[in-house]
């Protein structure tokens, strides 16, 4: 059974400061996708990593792809409140078969002034 | 831009009562999926369906059952409702390797 885990679940960080959440999956995908939540809104797309070694920035955000450590990380650089959210990883092993994801619980990011 | 809408926001039900939701996707998807979404439980895939007709059960399909008779319309179904099953539905589509889309959800709270 694919287990997919976040770390942290939650985190308080200050504005202008750094900070990287990670995403774990226990089987073997080289096929990640990372999603953004507003409270009480629905789930919009950050980012699609399909390969070993993929990374995708978007503004303040970066996410990567290590398929061999079973491994994506979603960077904050400078955080700004805006980002307050919550950010979810979803994992894809059906091999291209049906596209069905597994998702972590999810990050609940607050960005404090 | 890829439009998935859902038939009602917010939904108040007795137990007991046969429950329908329903999503219609406007981008040609081959693949549509239900989840709920449950505090501290994250997204969970109730059902999905990646063709007409065609459907396969998620991890918690138990109470459920949908149908898909046109390419842009998946109906999840609570057969009975029951308190348990109050929670955010949340119905998406995809095509390949292309990421989810995600309707606005459905808040359903059963009494």
């Amino acid at each position: 059974e694919l287990k997919v885990e976040q770390n942290p679940l939650f985190l308080s960080m200050q504005e202008g400061k750094n900070y990287t959440i990670y995403c774990n999956y226990s089987t073997t995908s080289d096929r990640l996708y990372w999603y953004r939540q507003d409270p009480g809104k629905s789930l919009e797309s950050l980012f699609v990593l399909l390969s070993n070694g993929a990374v995708k920035q978007e503004g303040r955000l970066m996410a990567s792809l290590d398929t061999k450590a079973r491994l994506s990380t979603l960077h904050i650089t400078a955080a700004v409140h805006d980002l307050s959210a919550t950010y979810f990883c979803a994992v894809d092993i059906s091999g291209g078969s049906n596209y069905k994801l597994t998702f972590g619980k999810g990050t609940l990011l607050t960005v404090n002034p | 831009d890829v439009k998935v809408t859902q038939s009602s926001r917010y939904l108040v039900k007795r137990t007991g009562e046969k429950v329908f939701l329903e999503c219609v996707q406007d981008m040609d998807h081959e693949n549509m999926f239900w989840y709920r979404q449950d505090p501290g439980l994250g997204l969970r895939l109730i059902y999905f369906s990646y063709d007409v007709k065609m459907k396969e059960k998620g991890d918690i399909p138990e109470g459920y059952s949908v149908s898909r008779e046109k390419k842009e319309r998946f109906s999840l179904i609570l057969e009975s409702a029951s308190t348990n099953q109050t929670s955010m539905y949340l119905c998406a589509s995809s095509t390949g390797l292309e990421t989810q889309y995600f309707g606005p959800g459905t808040r359903l709270l059963v009494l």
